[in-house]
């Protein structure tokens, strides 16, 4: 079955600077990949998706890549505020069920 | 908050005793998933169903069962509580080929 892997666990940058997510998986046959965010006690969220026909897609300060080849995918989040400091999640799947979660990255934004 | 509410939120039950969790939906979704979010393992699928009538597996099921009687209601049953079952739990619905929208978490202690 379908492995997700996420790096970095922990990631801690300055108000202002870009941060970086990045996910492997294993199954050639995914093709639809998720972020979700999830602030202390409470629900994921999704904050921007990619299917696999696509390489990359852009919402405001958030952009998520996809590497078919090379099975990986990112995110990427300009412009760091203190709001997006928070734990993200990163999964694949294939048609969107199912969903194999990555084991999550706490960002950390510092004034 | 995508129409999806989860009850009880928290819950104390002992070691031994069955308990029963419900998620229900005003959205008409076909599918619904439950998750268990545990530190270090992200979200883990439990179960999740296709229909009324109509589930299957997910990774890690051992231990629980689950219903779906009408297309609003997912029911999600711990036969026999363990302390192993401590967890968050999350219930997230979603049409065919569609993005997953999470409920608010259910909180599960078992002593």
């Amino acid at each position: 079955g379908e492995n997700v892997e996420q790096h970095p666990s922990t990631l801690s940058v300055q108000e202002g600077d870009s941060a970086v997510i990045k996910c492997t998986y294993s199954d050639s046959a995914s093709n639809y990949f998720p972020w979700y965010k999830q602030e202390l006690g409470k629900r994921p969220q999704l904050i921007i998706d990619i299917r696999s026909n696509v390489g990359e897609k852009k919402d405001q300060r958030i952009a998520v890549t996809l590497n078919k080849t090379a099975k990986h995918f990112s995110l990427h989040i300009t412009e760091t505020q203190p709001e997006d400091s928070a734990v993200y999640f990163c999964a694949a799947s294939k048609g969107a069920q199912k969903l194999v979660f990555g084991q999550g990255t706490r960002l950390t934004i510092n004034p | 908050d995508a129409g999806i509410t989860q009850s009880p939120r928290h819950k104390v039950t002992e070691t031994g005793t069955p308990v029963t969790l419900r998620c229900h939906q005003t959205e008409n979704h076909r599918y619904m998933y439950w998750y268990r979010q545990d530190p270090g393992h992200g979200l883990r699928l439990i179960h999740y169903s296709y229909g009324v009538k109509d589930t299957d597996k997910g990774e890690v099921s051992d231990g629980y069962s689950v219903s779906r009687s009408k297309t609003e209601d997912f029911l999600l049953t711990l036969e026999s509580a363990t302390s192993s079952q401590t967890s968050v739990y999350f219930c997230a619905i979603g049409g065919q080929g569609e993005t997953q929208y999470f409920g608010p978490g259910t909180r599960l202690l078992v002593l």
